[in-house]
């Protein structure tokens, strides 16, 4: 099974931030790697699929990259809005993973 | 619009069986494929599996196979799962979500669009 690493666990950004959130693969996914929000009490939401492709309705400040084993999600300017927990998931092979997820917190 | 109506909440004894349903509506249900997630309490996201629509392949979480049945009935839009010899680990809310509805070998080059609201499944004596 392919085994994902998120990084941070948890961070506190204040409104307006940048923040930066990274996920390791333990063998190659391609571009074959998803990026989900949740807030407390809700399904996940998708952001981006495929590394990079923002899903449609999803604001611009949250943008993704990488490939292979390692990738990264970014939020610029983060909005209060934003405070939720983020979890990376690779669709490559099967068992489809997510990783542990990173609780984004108000600072 | 679309979106995936679920079952409601459960509860059942160890040992026993649950059978979560998946309603969808606004989109063409056999172009798709619906993958299983659960979420123990306080805990992350767990993939269970996935079911092409489709075609009718399935994939199931290594640790789940033997345990797990994943369905879907055309003729209503709906998908299922059951989950069988329930243990108390079992707990947790379960969310089914739309995918693609053909992935070569498993690989699928997207994410889960759109989710169901999720169903709690608790399973205690």
């Amino acid at each position: 099974d392919i085994q994902m690493t998120q990084s941070p666990s948890s961070l506190s950004a204040s409104v307006r931030d940048r923040v930066t959130i990274t996920c390791r693969t333990s063998q190659s996914v391609g571009s074959y790697l998803n990026w989900y929000q949740q807030k407390p009490g809700k399904a996940p939401n998708l952001l981006i699929s495929a590394t990079s492709s923002v899903q449609s309705g999803v604001p611009s400040r949250f943008s993704g990259s990488g490939s292979g084993t390692d990738f990264t999600l970014t939020i610029s300017n983060l909005q209060p809005e934003d405070f939720a927990t983020y979890y990376c998931q690779q669709s490559y092979s099967i068992p489809w993973t997510f990783g542990q997820g990173t609780k984004v917190e108000i600072k | 619009q679309v979106q995936l109506v679920q079952s409601g909440a459960e509860v059942k004894k160890p040992g026993a069986s649950v059978k979560v349903s998946c309603k969808a509506s606004g989109y063409s249900f056999t172009s798709y494929g619906i993958s299983w997630v659960r979420q123990a309490p306080g805990q992350g996201l767990e993939w269970m599996g996935w079911i092409s629509v489709y075609n009718g392949n399935t994939h199931y979480a290594h640790n789940l196979q033997g345990r797990v049945t994943m369905t879907a009935d055309t003729s209503t839009s709906t998908a299922y799962m059951e989950l069988r010899s329930l243990r108390s680990d079992d707990t947790a809310v379960y969310y089914c979500a739309r995918g693609l509805g053909y992935c070569s070998g498993g690989s699928c080059p997207s994410g889960m669009d759109v989710w169901g609201q999720g169903t709690t499944v608790t399973v205690s004596s």
